[in-house]
């Protein structure tokens, strides 16, 4: 079955700074790649996703890429702000099939 | 749509009782999916609907464990003879496509 790793475990950056996570999957046949945003006692909020036909994706401050042959994706942050402080985490799916989501990255934004 | 709830959001139990937990998925969204999630740990799969037919299990989900969507709406996860272990935070989403969005989970303790 499908396997998510996802580095690194822990991030701490500047305020201001770039933030970059990265995960690998196993599974060649997954194909809808999503980032969840997870607040202490919160659910997951979707962030951002993308799918194995387009290769990057943007929203303001927050953008993916995806790189099928590798199998690898990343969610890049670009003006850190302290409320990106959260756990983040990616997840890969083939359709509308369950999410297997990787270990999740504690970020902390520095003032 | 006003998102994905559950109740209760907290539980606190005693070994081997039985649980119930509730699930309402935005409406029109006729896949609803149950996670559990430990401390530290990315969610991970127990089970999934179609509208009404249960049509993936996770091993995670042992005969203890039933789910049900009797009317392809709101779905129930219930847990029999309850273990330290089951200790958790239980989630619920629903889709009516790929994207998942989640529930704010409920957090069970089994003392």
């Amino acid at each position: 079955g499908e396997n998510v790793e996802q580095h690194p475990s822990t991030l701490s950056v500047q305020e201001g700074d770039s933030a970059v996570i990265k995960c690998t999957y196993s599974d060649s046949a997954s194909n809808y790649f999503p980032w969840y945003k997870q607040e202490l006692g919160k659910g997951p909020q979707l962030i951002i996703d993308i799918r194995s036909n387009v290769g990057e994706k943007k929203d303001q401050r927050i953008a993916v890429t995806l790189n099928k042959t590798a199998k690898h994706f990343s969610l890049h942050i670009t003006e850190t702000q302290p409320e990106d402080s959260a756990v983040y985490f990616c997840a890969a799916s083939w359709g509308a099939q369950k999410l297997v989501f990787g270990q999740g990255t504690r970020l902390t934004i520095n003032p | 749509d006003t998102g994905v709830s559950q109740d209760p959001r907290h539980k606190i139990t005693k070994r081997g009782q039985n649980v119930t937990f509730r699930c309402d998925p935005i409406s029109e969204h006729n896949r609803l999916y149950w996670y559990r999630q430990t401390l530290g740990q990315g969610p991970e799969f127990l089970t999934y609907f179609q509208n009404e037919a249960q049509l993936e299990k996770s091993r995670l989900l042992s005969d203890r464990f039933s789910a049900e969507r009797p009317k392809g709406s709101f779905s129930t996860l219930e847990i029999q003879r309850t273990e330290q272990g089951d200790s958790a935070m239980y989630l619920c989403a629903s889709s009516k496509a790929d994207t998942q969005y989640f529930g704010p989970g409920t957090r069970l303790t089994v003392l």
